[in-house]
């Protein structure tokens, strides 16, 4: 079983502030990560995916992976209303094959109030 | 349009009855996903293909069929839908292996 544990949540925080969500994989050889947006009714959407120890930033939006620690983050800096979602940690596990298998966790909920 | 288009959008069917869930995608796409989610489970994985006529089962299979005769259409079976089945089914693809995944908008199932 391919592992994603995400904390649980739910996350409230004021408008303006950071806000971090962390998820811890269960499989070393897990080589992709990514973390998606689900409004509430709808589809998940692509945030950020990381492949590589360290730091990703994309506009108020930092990944931070650590392959040692089995642990990826999600840095949302100045946080709006808009943010309001849940955000869901997806692993790639299967390092080396052609499976392409993603799992994800259950994802954080996420509230940005005014 | 170019995308993934999941139908129908919303579906209800009575327990025994068999249901198939559609999904097409026009970026020719390899690799193909079907998961549902359900509150306090999250995303789960039911079946998945790597290319046409290949597919595997993911951590949930039991009571899904699949197929994939051509690389744009993933259609998921229940042979025999049971209350536990009623979920949002949601479809997904990308081009490889580590590629993010790209979803469709959900189908909605309700077994009564």
């Amino acid at each position: 079983q391919k592992e994603v544990e995400q904390n649980s949540g739910p996350l409230s925080v004021p408008e303006g502030a950071i806000a971090s969500l962390n998820c811890t994989y269960s499989d070393r050889g897990s080589q992709s990560f990514f973390w998606y947006r689900q409004y509430s009714g709808k589809s998940p959407e692509l945030i950020m995916s990381i492949y590589s120890n360290g730091d990703k930033e994309d506009g108020r939006f930092t990944a931070q992976l650590n392959k040692a620690s089995q642990y990826v983050s999600l840095l949302i800096r100045d946080s709006q209303p808009s943010d309001s979602a849940t955000y869901l940690c997806a692993v790639n596990p299967d390092r080396g094959s052609t499976l392409g298998r993603l799992y994800f966790g259950r994802g954080t909920q996420l509230t940005v109030w005014p | 349009d170019a995308g993934i288009t999941q139908s129908p959008r919303y579906k209800i069917t009575e327990t025994g009855r068999q249901v198939t869930l559609m999904c097409h995608q026009t970026w020719s796409h390899s690799y193909m996903f079907w998961y549902r989610q359900d509150l306090g489970h999250g995303l789960r994985l039911i079946y998945y293909s790597a290319a046409a006529d290949i597919t595997d089962k993911g951590e949930v299979p039991d009571g899904y069929v699949v197929s994939r005769s051509k690389t744009e259409n993933f259609p998921l079976t229940l042979e025999s839908a049971t209350r536990s089945q009623t979920s949002v089914y949601f479809c997904a693809s990308k081009g490889t292996v580590n590629s993010p995944l790209h979803f469709g908008n959900g189908t909605r199932l309700t077994v009564t």
